[in-house]
This record gives C-alpha cells, structure tokens and sequence, in this order.
C-alpha cells in the first residue's frame, strides 16, 4: 500500500497566520485530493489537484484561501491563509489506491492528517 | 448532497453484531465504506458498486440497494479492535467525487 506522508502533524496557530501543509507520495499519481476534517465531524473535500494544471476546487472552497501547489507527480502542498480558528480542523492529503497499482478501484488511500488549531 | 448514516453511535460488548446504515436521496453508482480509529487516517473497507452487490470480509460485508438507494455495514461478533467511526462515502457516477456522511461512532467494550 502507498506511503502518504504528511507535514507538519499538529501545530498551533496564530490568528491571521498562513501555513503550508505539505503531502509526500512514494509513488506517482496524477491526481491528489485534499480533505477538511472539521473536530468531529466528516470529510470534506476541498480540492483536487492534477500535476501541470490548476487545482479544481469544490463549493465553498476558493483558491485564496486554499492554495495549492503541485509541482510533480509526488509531492502537493496546501496552505491555509489568513487563519481564524473556524480553520482549526485535520487536513487531509489523498490519493486513489488504482492509481498506485496495489488498491482496489475506488479506494482512498489518506495520509495521517495534519491537525491544525488556530488561536 | 451528503448521506445520512444511522445510528449516530453505538455501544456494543465483544461478540455483539451490530449494522451501520447509509442512505442517499440521489442515485448512486457506488457506496464506500471507511473506519477511522481515534486520532488515525481513515482506512478503506470496501466498495460496493450498483447491481445490488454484496461484499465481505472476515466478519465485516456489507450490502448495496440501489433501488432504495441505501447500503448497509453489518459487523458480526465484533472484536475490541472495531471501534472506530464508520464513514460511508457515495458516488453519484463514475469518477464522480466521493461525498462521505457524517459517521457513525461504534465502541466495542470488553
């Protein structure tokens, strides 16, 4: 199974601060997915991200506060800006488990989680 | 359009079954099913695609009615090492992006 590292795991931040998450794949895949984890709650999805293009964002989301970089095919990173703490929550970096050559169609395969709390 | 899952929670002693539902007001071509253990990445269990299907493995299958758009965890003699939130995932069509319900929490006390 794919390797999904994620960076930092926790910090702690002030308000109006930015902060870049980053997402390492030990293999190459065309597209990666990052997810919000509100405390408590569900997944939520709020980008996707294909190498060469700009990322897709879903409703809710827009490219300001969320911007993400994808400069090859196995490494993507996703910076929170301007901070308040209604953004303390896990972000999450994905990938399909097809496209890595050992998951089943459809399957995720999600990095630990970075946990975020903004003061 | 995000699927409701029921229970909320549930609290179950080793051994006890126990049966998770996800249910969507749209048509669905797949259910996902994920367990996320405390402070963990979500864990993929299975995926069950439209045609009624049904899937399983060592005493955790679930089911799929795409008629009533609704699939269903069951979870037989359960073991200490089920606890976790169960978040069911649905698609609407192929490649469609997969949108998860709230979960559902389970405890397996001793």
């Amino acid at each position: 199974s794919a390797v999904i590292s994620q960076k930092p795991s926790r910090d702690i931040c002030q308000r109006g601060t930015s902060l870049t998450i980053q997402c390492q794949v030990d293999s190459q895949v065309t597209m990666m997915f990052w997810y919000r984890q509100q405390p408590g709650q569900s997944l939520t999805l709020i980008a996707t991200a294909n190498q060469g293009s700009e990322a897709t964002y879903e409703s809710g989301f827009v490219i300001d506060k969320f911007p993400i970089s994808r400069p090859n095919l196995t490494f993507s990173t996703l910076t929170v800006s301007n901070m308040s703490p209604e953004d303390s929550s896990i972000y999450l970096c994905s990938v399909e488990g097809e496209a890595l050559g050992g998951g089943s169609p459809g399957e995720l395969f999600f990095g630990e989680g970075s946990r975020l709390t903004v003061l | 359009q995000q699927p409701v899952q029921s229970p909320q929670a549930v609290i179950l002693r080793e051994g006890e079954d126990a049966v998770i539902n996800c249910s969507s007001s749209k048509a669905l071509y797949s259910v996902h099913w994920y367990r996320q253990k405390h402070g963990e990445a979500p864990v993929f269990l299975m995926i069950l695609l439209k045609g009624g299907e049904q899937k399983g493995h060592d005493k955790i299958s679930a089911s799929f009615n795409e008629k009533k758009q609704q699939s269903s965890l069951y979870l037989t003699a359960s073991q200490l090492s089920y606890s976790g939130t169960y978040f069911c995932g649905t698609e609407k069509r192929v490649g469609d992006k997969v949108i998860f319900g709230p979960g559902t929490s389970l405890s397996v006390i001793p």
